[in-house]
């Protein structure tokens, strides 16, 4: 089983839609937690950290469970500039290091 | 303006013959990493350092090596390349080993 897991989509949204998205990791040690944004054929780029209170940074909210350990991106009023695929991040202690291991990417195309 | 640099960006080379992808960062991060990225296996650490002079292994070392002689350039060697470490590579720095930046990145072709 991966560490960390997403759904590879795509995920094919109009214009406007809300779209969510989930992150499960297997490690209940697990300690920090990101989204990261990935356009193609580029380099990822921080979206944003995600805080266990949850957190939002205008159309994007980020949360965290715990419990059920996955983590999750909600992206309100889609643009076509979204288009890209999402890396959710997780660190954990692995033999006396944090490891930031990435999941695989959620390819998102918003269609006009 | 705040940056991690790798060249070359594009490099096609055959099996067996050295090659060195350098990497450099202007941030005095302490933490610099090195990842392949391949289809359907998302992005996975080869090697990672601490600080100057320590390095250690991530999750796929095999066939790579590093060094950290001085804190801004960590460079990612590949002594024998084969064909199966045709990928994408990215290098990244942090301040400690959460948050990264990651460099523009690195297409190598082995043939």
């Amino acid at each position: 089983r991966k560490e960390v897991e997403q759904d590879p989509g795509p995920f094919n949204v109009p214009e406007g839609a809300t779209v969510a998205f989930n992150c499960t990791y297997s490690n209940s040690a697990s300690q920090s937690f990101f989204w990261y944004r990935q356009d193609c054929r580029k380099e990822p780029k921080l979206l944003m950290s995600v805080y266990s209170s949850g957190n939002e940074d205008g159309r994007f909210t980020a949360q965290l469970n715990r419990a059920s350990q996955y983590i999750s991106l909600l992206i309100r009023d889609s643009k076509l500039s979204d288009s890209a695929t999402y890396l959710c991040a997780v660190t954990f202690m692995d033999t006396g290091r944090r490891a930031l291991t990435f999941g695989s990417g959620t390819r998102l195309q918003v269609q006009p | 303006e705040a940056q991690v640099t790798q060249n070359p960006r594009y490099l096609i080379t055959v099996t067996g013959k050295k090659l060195t992808v350098t990497c450099s960062q202007n941030m005095n991060h302490e933490y610099m990493s090195w990842y392949r990225q391949d289809p359907g296996l998302g992005l996975r650490q080869i090697y990672y350092s601490m600080n100057v002079e320590v390095t250690d292994k991530g999750d796929v070392p095999e066939g790579y090596k590093v060094s950290r002689k001085e804190k801004r350039n960590f460079p990612l060697i590949l002594e024998s390349p084969s064909p199966n470490q045709t990928s994408l590579y990215f290098c990244a720095s942090s301040l400690t080993s959460g948050r990264k930046f990651f460099g523009p990145g690195t297409r190598l072709t082995v043939l």
